[in-house]
């Protein structure tokens, strides 16, 4: 089974400022993950697949980069609806597929 | 666009069997381009993928879950199921169905609100 890492668990951050959130997995898995956003009380909401792209209604400020086993999702210019807990999950090859722990970005 | 939604009780007593179903509506179950998957959030923890069913009734499970947990598809009703027997107190989570997407692509959109279920005498 494939270990999805995220780092930091929890990211303090302020609106209008960039915040940077990391995944690795055990092994390589080429360009083979996704990236959801899950705010309290709902269901996780896709917002990057293949490592880079965008899904439908993502906004542009949402970026997602990396192949191999680490992987970057960038949020360029944080708005207040995106407070929430994000998680990268891994679809290399075949299954078990794995999520990573989770990075909350909360308010500064 | 598609939808789904889980339905099933909220508490289960331990040793019970804990039968979920996902209804999809907006699209058929049958289109041969996705898979149907259960995934599951203990309260605070990460999600754990259970399994998925495609509509020919193929199944693939987590194999480091028992084999406790069954999959099944009604096509008729344009829904699937999770059975989950022997349930004790670790199995309560909230339940999510979501549709994966086909092979070599398999994230998952969209995803059911999820219900939490609680294992307790």
């Amino acid at each position: 089974e494939i270990v999805m890492t995220q780092s930091p668990a929890t990211l303090s951050v302020s609106p209008g400022e960039r915040a940077t959130l990391t995944c690795r997995a055990s092994q390589t898995i080429s360009n083979s993950l996704a990236w959801y956003q899950q705010k309290p009380g709902q269901a996780p909401r896709l917002l990057i697949y293949a490592a880079s792209t965008r899904a439908t209604g993502v906004p542009a400020r949402f970026s997602g980069s990396g192949s191999g086993a680490e992987f970057t999702l960038t949020i360029s210019s944080l708005q207040s609806e995106d407070f929430a807990v994000y998680y990268c999950q891994q679809y290399n090859n075949r299954p078990p597929w794995t999520f990573g722990q989770g990075t909350k970005v909360e308010m500064k | 666009q598609v939808q789904l939604l889980e339905s099933g009780p909220g508490l289960v007593k331990p040793s019970e069997t804990l039968l979920l179903t996902c209804s999809v509506s907006g699209g058929s179950i049958n289109t041969g381009r996705y898979y149907w998957s259960w995934i599951r959030q203990p309260a605070g923890k990460e999600l754990e993928w259970i399994g998925r069913i495609f509509a020919t009734g193929s199944t693939k499970y987590n194999p480091s879950l028992k084999s406790r947990f069954i999959i099944a598809v009604d096509t008729s009703k344009n829904q699937f199921s999770l059975r989950v027997t022997s349930v004790t107190p670790a199995d309560t989570a909230v339940y999510y169905c979501a549709r994966e997407h086909y092979d070599f692509s398999n994230w998952f959109d969209p995803w059911g609100q999820g219900i939490l279920v609680t294992v307790s005498s």
